[in-house]
């Protein structure tokens, strides 16, 4: 399976800011995602990462909020817009396509985010 | 509306013994399904997954068993081992989709 690594690993940030989260995969691959953890919750596909275009976001999600990049077959980008206590949780990206071995996604090791 | 149930969120087991979990789901279009599983500070790991034309799927010591009339699976660990001590979440997926809609999760321990 591919190795994928993200960063940051965590942070701390104050209302109202941006955070960017960025995810690095160790081959190329089809297709990538993005994920959020609430506390006590599943995870929740927030939206597609496509190359080259715009992602395709989930119900619920809206590309003001979470700009996603994806400006090759192997990095992606989430940015956390305008945060606020709810939107404390891990961030995780994922990855499916012929560098992870097949059609199952692999993930990333997240990103907890805690914002104040 | 929670299409993918775990309604345990913790079990206990002595190591050496059979580790079961188990995962309930609504939607009947869900055709592929899969178990991860998540250490702390890590991202979730890929176990096992089952097609919905099997009804079981082995992979060394872990099994996962389908019972589509219902709309039921679970996780066989044997024998269980202290490292498997982490949270389990089951995921399905519909028509060769990449959307997962996972479960809760279920926190395994296993005691030496």
């Amino acid at each position: 399976s591919a190795v994928i690594s993200q960063k940051p690993s965590r942070d701390i940030c104050q209302r109202g800011t941006s955070l960017t989260i960025q995810c690095q995969v160790d081959s190329q691959v089809t297709m990538m995602f993005w994920y959020r953890q609430q506390p006590g919750q599943s995870l929740t596909l927030i939206a597609t990462a496509n190359q080259g275009s715009e992602a395709t976001y989930e119900s619920g999600f809206v590309i003001d909020k979470f700009p996603i990049s994806r400006p090759n077959l192997t990095f992606s980008t989430l940015t956390v817009s305008n945060m606020s206590p709810e939107d404390s949780s891990i961030y995780l990206c994922s990855s499916v396509g012929t560098g992870t071995g097949g059609d199952t996604q692999y993930f990333g090791p997240g990103t907890r985010l805690t914002v104040l | 509306d929670q299409q993918v149930k775990q309604n345990s969120p913790s079990l206990s087991v002595q190591e050496g013994r059979i580790s079961i979990l188990n995962c309930d789901y609504t939607n009947s279009m869900f055709d592929y399904f899969l178990w991860y599983k998540k250490y702390p500070a890590e991202g979730p790991t890929f176990l096992i997954s089952i097609s919905s034309i099997k009804d079981k799927n082995e992979d060394g010591r872990f099994t996962v068993f389908l019972n589509k009339s219902a709309k039921h699976l679970s996780l066989h660990i044997v024998p269980s081992q202290p490292g498997d001590s982490a949270v389990y979440f089951c995921a399905a997926t519909a028509g060769g989709t990449y959307k997962y809609i996972f479960g809760t999760g279920t926190r395994l321990k296993v005691l030496a």
